[in-house]
């Protein structure tokens, strides 16, 4: 089955640096790779995705790129704010199981 | 816009006791998986059902069952409960054939004492 690890395990940035947090997956027949923001005690939000047949997506402050060479994507979150701290997973799907990163802990410094 | 609704929100069984948590997916969503989040923890995939039918089977123990309905709701069952199984209780849904974005309900904190 697809295993997917996620690094690092918790992030401390600035305000307005740069977050990126990295993901690898095992299993090539994966496709989609979705990133989830989730805050404590709530749902996991979808922030940004990608498709196997794109190399890279942004939304404003949020980027996500892929290799599917290397079998590894990444989130980058520019200008981080502090309302950008909560926990982040990755995610990769093949057909029916969408399979998750342990996640990162990302915090903001005011 | 309609999103996944779980219920109920909060449940507190004993031990050996069972439960039922029910989903509803997102209108024409074709796809539910359920996951089991313990505190810290990342979400465990424990099953998922296509049209109704079972598609893929994770970590989910033989105490507990699942299926969904013929208006695509969902329900997992589980029985003899332990104290190991308090723990948030995600539904996601999503569309194979218009796209394959997984949006999550709310959630059932589970909390057997």
């Amino acid at each position: 089955g697809e295993n997917v690890e996620q690094h690092p395990s918790t992030l401390s940035v600035q305000e307005g640096d740069s977050a990126v947090i990295k993901c690898t997956y095992s299993d090539s027949a994966s496709n989609y790779f979705p990133w989830y923001k989730q805050e404590l005690g709530k749902r996991p939000q979808l922030i940004i995705d990608i498709r196997s047949n794109v190399g890279e997506k942004k939304d404003q402050r949020i980027a996500v790129t892929l290799n599917k060479t290397a079998k590894h994507f990444s989130l980058h979150i520019t200008e981080t704010q502090p309302e950008d701290s909560a926990v982040y997973f990755c995610a990769a799907r093949g057909d029916y199981k969408l399979s998750f990163g342990a996640g990162t802990t990302v915090t903001v410094r005011a | 816009a309609a999103g996944v609704i779980q219920s109920p929100r909060h449940l507190i069984k004993e031990k050996r006791e069972t439960a039922t948590l029910k989903c509803y997916p997102i209108p024409r969503h074709d796809t539910v998986y359920w996951y089991q989040q313990g505190p810290g923890q990342d979400p465990q995939f424990l099953i998922s059902f296509y049209e109704k039918m079972q598609s893929d089977k994770g970590s989910i123990p033989d105490r507990f069952s699942a299926q969904q309905f013929s208006d695509y709701h969902s329900e997992l069952n589980m029985s003899s409960l332990e104290l190991g199984d308090s723990a948030l209780y995600f539904c996601a849904s999503s569309s194979q054939g218009a796209g394959t974005e997984a949006f999550f309900g709310q959630g059932t904190r589970l909390t057997v004492v």
